[in-house]
């Protein structure tokens, strides 16, 4: 079964500093990873993926994300924080094994920037 | 926006009642999701459709059923339903069945 482990509930960062928000995986097949941004009352907004090809994927807002097949790991990072990225952060991973593209979410990292 | 729209924003009924969501996904989207998004089980995926066939099943109750019309929007059924469907219900579209999924902005159950 496929599964994503998000080991912080929050995560605090100064306003201007790096950030990062982890996401480890588990899948019987190759991987597909994806990062979501969820903020108060609204959906979840796609941030990023990571398909195939290069380790390190950008994304919307400044975000990127590193691959790294070895620690099955999918971090999320940003060189510097902005107060409005304050959010909940959800990894997500499809199982290229199973049939049909449903997503497994991990339980989310609350992500507060103080200014 | 992500162009996915789903209605009511809220819902608000008593056990053993039966409420209808409705899914509108992206223009020219043919994969629809349902999302289930609870406090404690946090976000489970429920169900695929694609091109009005279900694609891949998840953690969906008996009592729930969904189906996907010839205009690819999608309805979502939950019926005898209990205090613990309390729940956003999400959907979700996508172009075809491998590609980033677009969420709407959900429908808020609440069951008394």
């Amino acid at each position: 079964a496929q599964s994503v482990a998000q080991p912080e509930d929050q995560v605090n960062v100064a306003e201007g500093n790096p950030l990062t928000v982890k996401c480890t995986y588990s899948v019987s097949g190759n991987p597909y990873l994806f990062w979501y941004v969820q903020y108060p009352n609204r959906g979840l907004q796609f941030l990023l993926k990571y398909i195939t090809g290069d380790n390190l994927v950008k994304g919307s807002y400044g975000f990127e994300a590193e691959f790294n097949k070895s620690q099955t790991s999918f971090h999320l990072k940003k060189p510097s924080a902005l107060v409005s990225d304050s959010a909940l952060y959800f990894c997500a991973v499809r199982d290229l094994a199973r049939a049909g593209n449903m997503l497994t979410f991990g339980g989310g990292t609350r992500l507060m920037v103080k200014p | 926006d992500s162009g996915v729209t789903q209605t009511p924003k809220h819902l608000i009924t008593a056990t053993g009642q039966r409420v209808t969501l409705r899914c509108s996904p992206r223009s020219g989207d043919l994969s629809v999701y349902w999302y289930q998004q609870s406090l404690d089980q946090g976000l489970q995926f429920l169900i695929q459709y694609y091109n009005g066939e279900e694609r891949a099943k998840g953690n969906i109750l008996e009592r729930f059923s969904a189906q996907q019309f010839p205009d690819l929007h999608s309805e979502l059924n939950l019926s005898s339903l209990e205090l613990g469907d309390s729940a956003l219900y999400f959907c979700a579209s996508s172009v075809g069945g491998r590609d980033e999924q677009y969420f709407g902005p959900g429908t808020r159950l609440t069951v008394t």
